[in-house]
């Protein structure tokens, strides 16, 4: 089946460390995208990639790093530099140009 | 750029009743609108579309949307709910051109009592 999978369904860290969420797609998307959700606010961008080896910044970047080695992988981490990084994290794809997005089932993660 | 905004943050309602979720957006172009849902813990799945045509669009269960461009809403209508409409629904929009990013709404949170 295809889909984005996410792991760890839940991540738990100590502050001042750096973390690594993981996000695999198997639908053949050019784009994905990376989401914080906290309770009330929906969901803000924080980086997005349309192809390859190419990334962009999205509303909330500081504090988060991404790579986008191959099609299939987009992994978020989550520096010491992000103040509040206790969030639900969702990634996403679309085919490029798309209009519809794809997501995976997210990832909680708590810092203390 | 754009803006949405989902006008109630919570909809409680009992089942077998009508619902409408609303929602307004702002943009100086062209716009794709969504409705997402998401139940607890899960990621989000989409639930209707608007790209262009019929400006009412409709779900596999249930669930319509009509595109109205003078008053720049896409609320989000069911004639009668069910227990298991009970989750997070986002209104999303998206320029129908260039990046194609969408802005998502704050949600609504949609509780259906027995």
């Amino acid at each position: 089946d295809g889909g984005i999978t996410q792991s760890p369904k839940y991540l738990f860290r100590k502050e001042g460390q750096n973390v690594t969420l993981s996000c695999e797609q198997n639908l053949n998307h050019d784009a994905m995208y990376w989401y914080r959700q906290d309770p009330g606010q929906g969901l803000r961008l924080i980086y997005y990639s349309q192809i390859v080896n190419d990334f962009q910044k999205g509303d909330i970047a500081e504090g988060y790093s991404v790579s986008r080695e191959k099609k299939e992988s987009f992994p978020l981490t989550v520096t010491s530099a992000q103040k509040n990084p206790t969030a639900f994290y969702l990634c996403a794809s679309s085919i490029q140009g798309g209009n519809e997005q794809y997501f995976g089932p997210g990832t909680r993660l708590t810092v203390t | 750029a754009q803006s949405v905004t989902q006008l109630d943050s919570q909809v409680p309602v009992f089942e077998e009743a009508p619902v409408e979720l609303r929602c307004n957006y702002s943009s100086s172009v062209s716009v794709y609108l969504f409705w997402y849902v998401q139940y607890p813990n899960q990621g989000l799945q989409l639930l209707l579309k608007y790209l262009s045509g019929s400006t009412l669009v409709e779900s596999i269960n249930g669930f319509e949307a009509e595109f109205n461009k003078s008053q720049t809403s896409f609320h989000l209508r069911k004639p009668s709910v069910h227990i298991s409409d009970t989750a997070e629904y986002f209104c999303a929009v998206s320029p129908s051109g260039g990046s194609y990013i969408p802005t998502f709404g704050r949600g609504t949170s949609l509780i259906v009592h027995p």
